[in-house]
């Protein structure tokens, strides 16, 4: 059974970067066929995909998110991170890390909940 | 960008049918999923490739897929049912979210 966990600061300044990383435990995140994703929830909002990570380190984001994100694998941990720069309080969300395969997103981490306030 | 248009809300009584639309341009053409979450849970994949049902997930969970709209159709409706639903697909290598339907039992 394959498990994601987030793991990351709670509360960041505005301006600053956050970064978050996902464990994956019982998988290898070097198997061929996933994509290793990071997704997002506003308060009270919908789903927002932010982008993701071949094991190979190829990437695909958000356009809207695009000049500030950027997802990075470490094979040797068995994880993959999430950089966001230049917050807002518009980026207070519920991140949530996941794997995505063959068009769907069939685990997901629990998400933590990240607050940018000063 | 491409979009995903869901009803913001679909109320539906106890045993009935509730039907949760999803719209995109030639929608059809591409694999629709559709997720449920309840409040403080992480999404749940319910229906893949337009119509599959992943092990676990009760027969009254349904799905179709044709024209610009895919449909998630729940049959004899349980209270547990109710939350968010969200119907997802790829685009260009991108993954795209519709806003989400909240489903209330009532």
């Amino acid at each position: 059974q394959v498990q994601l966990q987030e793991s990351g600061p709670g509360l960041v300044k505005p301006s600053q970067t956050l970064s978050l990383t996902c464990n994956v435990s019982g998988g290898s995140i070097s198997s061929g066929g996933y994509y290793w994703s990071w997704i997002r929830q506003h308060p009270g909002k919908g789903l927002e995909w932010i982008g993701y990570i071949y094991y190979s380190g190829s990437t695909y984001y958000n356009p809207s998110l695009k000049s500030r994100v950027t997802i990075s694998v470490d094979t040797s941990k068995n994880q993959f991170s999430l950089n966001l720069t230049s917050l807002t309080a518009a980026d207070t969300a519920v991140y949530f890390c996941a794997r995505a395969k063959q068009q769907l997103i069939d685990y997901w981490g629990q998400g933590t909940l990240v607050t940018v306030s000063s | 960008s491409y979009e995903l248009t869901q009803p913001p809300s679909v109320s539906v009584s106890p045993g009935q049918t509730a039907s949760i639309t999803c719209s995109g341009d030639k929608l059809g053409d591409k694999y629709v999923c559709w997720y449920q979450q309840k409040p403080g849970q992480s999404p749940v994949l319910v229906i893949y490739q337009d119509r599959k049902r992943p092990s676990g997930i009760p027969e009254r969970f349904s799905g179709s897929n044709s024209g610009n709209t895919a449909t998630l159709t729940i049959s004899g409706t349980q209270a547990m049912d109710e939350g968010d639903y969200y119907c997802q697909a790829w685009d260009r290598g991108t993954v795209v979210f519709g806003g989400g339907t909240k489903l209330t039992v009532l």
